[in-house]
């Protein structure tokens, strides 16, 4: 069936690096992806989206990259500081009345070093 | 603004007992989205409201799993007999934008 994959479950970075986390996805009818960052003890926070029919969008500090040939998205976190620990769902979503659901990834654990 | 809430945001049930767990959406989202994440794993769908509506209910594991949002804003689920598999967190969310969704603090339960 259709999944959302993340290459790597964790991830420790240096503060003040640049990270990046990537994702994998098997359904090309997705009209949406998304990140979003989970921190422990609460519910998943909405970092940024993508249509499918773009290849990049920026954000503050974030930029999410979609190459449709190999089904792979990637985050791109800039300047990265403490506050960036967490862990990271991509997700995707069909836009269609009666299947609004998203679908997530595993997740990848970022740690952020002092 | 106020976000998403849920309550319990812990509950420990015995085996067999039956739970219902609470969201309480941002005022005005239509739509309205019940997860379960197990421990290490990303939220699965469970079901889906747009008003009073069950658009989806797919994603409920079996039939001890009911939902309900009857005027279209506060929702319940409920777990009926529940098992040591139904641990996990329970995520509410709501949206305007179905892709731009909103999660409450999720509600963690454990069967005993």
């Amino acid at each position: 069936g259709e999944s959302v994959g993340l290459h790597l479950p964790t991830l420790s970075v240096q503060e003040g690096d640049n990270s990046i986390i990537n994702c994998a996805y098997s359904n090309s009818a997705s009209d949406y992806f998304i990140w979003y960052k989970q921190e422990s003890g609460k519910g998943p926070q909405f970092i940024i989206d993508i249509r499918s029919n773009m290849d990049k969008r920026q954000g503050q500090r974030v930029t999410v990259l979609l190459n449709k040939t190999v089904k792979h998205l990637s985050l791109q976190i800039a300047a990265t500081q403490p506050g960036d620990s967490a862990v990271y769902f991509c997700a995707e979503n069909i836009v269609k009345f009666g299947n609004e659901k998203l679908t997530f990834g595993t997740g990848t654990r970022l740690t952020i070093i002092p | 603004g106020a976000g998403v809430s849920q309550s319990p945001r812990y509950k420990v049930a015995k085996r067999g007992q039956d739970v219902a767990l609470r969201c309480d959406p941002i005022s005005g989202h239509v739509s309205l989205f019940w997860y379960q994440q197990a421990l290490g794993q990303g939220p699965e769908f469970l079901t889906y409201f747009q008003n009073e509506a069950q658009l989806d209910k797919s994603g409920l594991p079996s039939d001890r799993f009911f939902a309900e949002r009857p005027e279209g804003s506060v929702s319940t689920l409920k777990i009926q007999r529940t098992q040591q598999e139904d641990s996990a967190v329970y995520l509410c969310a709501s949206s305007l934008v179905s892709y731009e969704q909103y999660f409450g603090p999720g509600t963690r339960l454990t069967v005993t």
